[in-house]
């Protein structure tokens, strides 16, 4: 599987700032995803993340308030922007990886925020 | 869009007894279903999926069916053992988004 790293792997920030999230791979992938993982809760998908163009966004998130870069096949960037406690989460990228024609989807070891 | 529900939220078990975990989804177009297993502060990591063109896959201790008609599948973790305790979730997609969305999680107990 792909090797993924994330940065930072926790910070704790006040409201009204914001953050950036560094997810890499050790290898080129067509797809990258962001997650956010509410305490105690299932896994919520932000956007995919498109590397050329602008980031897919699902249904309650927004990219003023989520920005995301992915300016080539082994980076991408997540932005919480003018943040508020509601925003403490775990935020984990996945990346996808096409072998023998399953899609499998690997985690990054995520980034804790905490937003006081 | 996807809907996929996951039950039962909680589940303890005796060493040794047998675990099943059950998902269902809402589209039909969904073809790939993965299971995850997240252990505390660390990430989820995929423990065996399958695609819809397959009934059941095997891996040692744990199993994977899917009922394409009822649209459901599930989870079978048999001779538990005490570091099978985690959060279970499993998780739908299709060939044409390739996103994948997640059932709720189930935390199994297995109990020494």
């Amino acid at each position: 599987s792909a090797v993924i790293s994330q940065k930072p792997s926790r910070d704790i920030c006040q409201r009204g700032t914001s953050l950036t999230i560094q997810c890499q791979v050790d290898s080129q992938v067509t797809m990258m995803f962001w997650y956010r993982q509410q305490p105690g809760q299932s896994l919520t998908l932000i956007a995919t993340a498109n590397q050329g163009s602008e980031a897919t966004y699902e249904s309650g998130f927004v990219i003023d308030k989520f920005p995301i870069s992915r300016p080539n096949l082994t980076f991408s960037t997540l932005t919480v922007s003018n943040m508020s406690p509601e925003d403490s989460s775990i935020y984990l990228c996945s990346v996808e990886r096409r072998d023998r024609s399953y899609n499998e989807q690997f985690f990054g070891p995520g980034t804790r925020l905490t937003v006081l | 869009g996807e809907n996929v529900e996951q039950h039962p939220s909680t589940l303890s078990v005796q060493e040794g007894d047998s675990a099943v975990i059950k998902c269902t989804y809402s589209d039909s177009a969904s073809n790939y279903f993965p299971w995850y297993k997240q252990e505390l502060g660390k990430r989820p990591q995929l423990i065996i999926d399958i695609r819809s063109n397959v009934g059941e896959k095997k891996d040692q201790r744990i199993a994977v069916t899917l009922n394409k008609t009822a649209k459901h599948f599930s989870l079978h973790i048999t001779e538990t053992q005490p570091e099978d305790s985690a959060v279970y979730f499993c998780a739908a997609s299709k060939d044409s988004s390739y996103k994948l969305i997640f059932g709720s999680g189930t935390r199994l107990l297995v109990r020494p």
